[in-house]
């Protein structure tokens, strides 16, 4: 079975601030995939971001970027310099081998932006 | 570039009638997933479809069908209605082949109420 944990619930943040967000997975497969969708006020679920489990190398993509560390299971995606467009629940989300691509997702993180 | 349709956006039921939702994936898509998300909570997965078979089951009651038709579209027929299926209703799809790898890509989602 998988799980998905960000202990998260809320995060506020002054524009221009620099916010993280925390992930820690369970899983016993040994491939498996770490995602992180944002949904906006507005309720669509809108992909951001997709890791392997076989490549630790941490990305900058635009103001995004994440921490993916296997020995600790964890899966962190930062907001840099964050907009209060940036303002929606992120969640994290793992699908494993024996999932068939189910998506397991945590309980979201709120980010709160003003300006 | 086109996205997940998913209709109605809205719907209002009694208790004890029931609705049909509808899911036009993204073209060249076969797999279609359902999402329920309740208020406050992270979605839970409840049924996918692969090449029109039935790949994977979650936690999806007893009272709910769903299929995938021959365009890959997909409803979710929902029957006896109670108050607690008020939730926010997603679908996703995602290129051929059950995988976990792939990317779901969802819709804006179908909101039902329950009254």
């Amino acid at each position: 079975a998988q799980k998905v944990t960000q202990a998260q619930t809320e995060i506020s943040v002054v524009e221009k601030e620099d916010v993280t967000l925390d992930c820690v997975y369970e899983t016993r497969d040994t491939t498996y995939y770490l995602f992180w969708y944002k949904q906006p006020p507005s309720g669509e679920l809108v992909f951001l971001i997709r890791r392997n489990s076989f490549d630790e190398q941490n990305e900058i993509s635009g103001r995004y970027s994440w921490n993916f560390q296997k020995s600790t299971s964890s899966f962190n995606f930062t907001i840099t310099a964050s907009q209060v467009v940036d303002s929606a629940v992120y969640f994290c989300a793992l699908s494993a081998t024996d999932s068939w691509g189910k998506l397991q997702f945590g309980a979201g993180t709120q980010v709160v932006v003003t300006p | 570039a086109a996205g997940v349709i998913q209709s109605p956006r809205h719907l209002i039921k009694e208790k004890r009638e029931t609705a049909t939702l509808k899911c036009y994936p993204i073209p060249r898509h076969d797999t279609v997933y359902w999402y329920q998300q309740g208020p406050g909570q992270d979605p839970q997965f409840l049924i996918s479809f692969y090449e029109k078979m039935q790949s994977d089951k979650g936690s999806i009651p007893d009272r709910f069908s769903a299929q995938q038709f021959s365009d890959y579209h997909s409803e979710l027929n929902m029957s006896s209605l109670e108050l607690g299926d008020s939730a926010l209703y997603f679908c996703a799809s995602s290129p051929s082949e059950r995988r976990s790898e792939n990317i779901q890509y969802f819709g804006a989602g179908t909101r039902l109420s329950v009254l």
